[in-house]
Parts: structure tokens; sequence; C-alpha cells
């Protein structure tokens, strides 16, 4: 069992739905992280958060501690949302245990 | 204000050769940490490197080396290649203070 897991691994929406991808973790984290990977390689840092909630435009971010458990919500999609995007845990310093990433295509 | 520049962007190697990949970090930022991604994969954890010495390490052999620099710049080395570390390999950096870790875009090995 991975540390950090994904779900859904892949995922193709319309565009303007509301898109949840979802993260779970077993282990100690300071951390939660979630990335953007577009096609070529650079990934981008969209929120980093340890409780509670964060929000950044049609992006939202939620973490619930005692479940070990966070969510990425992505409100009224658009197909220039489409990416891969990753969780990651921050575990000792720095460091991050990624998840698979979940791979989403927003459809026109 | 350049980010985490990586270089090369793309290389090919041949199984047995060695490598050498460089990352500058974002200005104002003294860690660095290295992953490897193979297609269709999360990135895994090399290294981190920090006031020149390494700091942590993940479970990859002793083929996989680093260096970091007084400037923070740092390198990876790879000796005695193999077809299995064709992957994208990342760089971060980060203060040690927590705050989120700015990636490079990747350096892609491919090994023939």
């Amino acid at each position: 069992k991975n540390e950090v897991e994904q779900s859904p691994q892949n995922l193709t929406a319309q565009e303007g739905e509301f898109i949840t991808i979802n993260c779970s973790y077993s282990v100690g984290i300071s951390a939660l992280h979630w990335l953007q990977q577009h096609p070529g390689g650079g990934i981008v840092s969209l929120f980093m958060l340890s409780s509670g909630k964060k929000k950044h435009g049609r992006l939202i971010a939620t973490i619930n501690i005692q479940e070990k458990h966070s969510s990425l919500h992505i409100t009224a999609s658009h197909p220039r949302d489409s990416a891969v995007y990753i969780c990651a845990g921050q575990t000792s310093g720095s460091r991050l245990t990624f998840g698979e990433g979940t791979q989403l295509t927003v459809n026109p | 204000d350049a980010g985490v520049t990586q270089s090369p962007t793309h290389l090919i190697k041949t199984r047995g050769q060695q490598v050498t990949l460089r990352c500058s970090p974002k200005s104002g930022h003294d860690t660095v940490s290295w992953y490897q991604q193979a297609l269709g994969q999360g990135p895994q954890f090399i290294f981190q490197y920090y006031e020149e010495e390494e700091r942590q390490r993940g479970n990859f052999p002793d083929r996989f080396s680093g260096h970091q620099f007084p400037n923070y710049s740092s390198e990876l080395n790879v000796n005695a290649l193999l077809l299995g570390d064709s992957a994208l390999y990342l760089c971060a950096s980060s203060t040690r203070s927590n705050q989120p870790q700015h990636f490079g875009d990747g350096t892609r090995l491919s090994i023939l």
C-alpha cells in the first residue's frame, strides 16, 4: 500500500462540471501539498495546507487531519484545467512523498 | 526573478554511461531536492541537499550521487546507467522554513 494514495487515477469531465480529486495518506505529515503537472513535466504548486481549507480562484483544497484525507475541488471546470493533479505529503524536513497523480481531462 | 532552472532539458545516453544533471534553485532558496518520475507515476524522492551536504536520502542505490555548491546550485550524478533509469528528473528548491517547494521543468533522460 502506498503511503499517499489518490483517486481517481483518471477523470474526464465536461466543461463547467464540479470536480473532486481525493487523497489519503498513511504517514505522519507536517503538510499536504496539491500540485499540477502539465505535459512536458513542469510542476506548479497549487496549495500547501496543514489544516482546514484554502481557496484560490476556482480551486479549493480541504484537509481532515483526523481522517488523514484531503480533497481538491475545481469549480466551473475549463479545458485549460486539463493536467495531472498530484497530492504529496510533506514528511521529515521538506521531503515530499507523492501520490500517483490524477489525469484530468476537461472536454469543451 | 528566475525560478528553478534545470539543464539540460533532454538527454539521451546508453547503458553503462554516466550522466550529470544540473539545477539552479530559486533566488533565496538554500535547499535542493531531487526527484525521479517514471512515466505514468508520481515522483520519487532521491535526496536532499542543504549547506552542501546530503541531509536525507530516498531508496535509491549508490549509483545516484549528488553535490551542492556554495551558491546553492546542485548536481545529480548517475553512474552505470540502466534502462530503468529512463525518467524525468525533477529538482525542487525551498528554504528551511515550512514553505512550498518550487519545481524546475525537469530533465528528461532516455537510456538506450
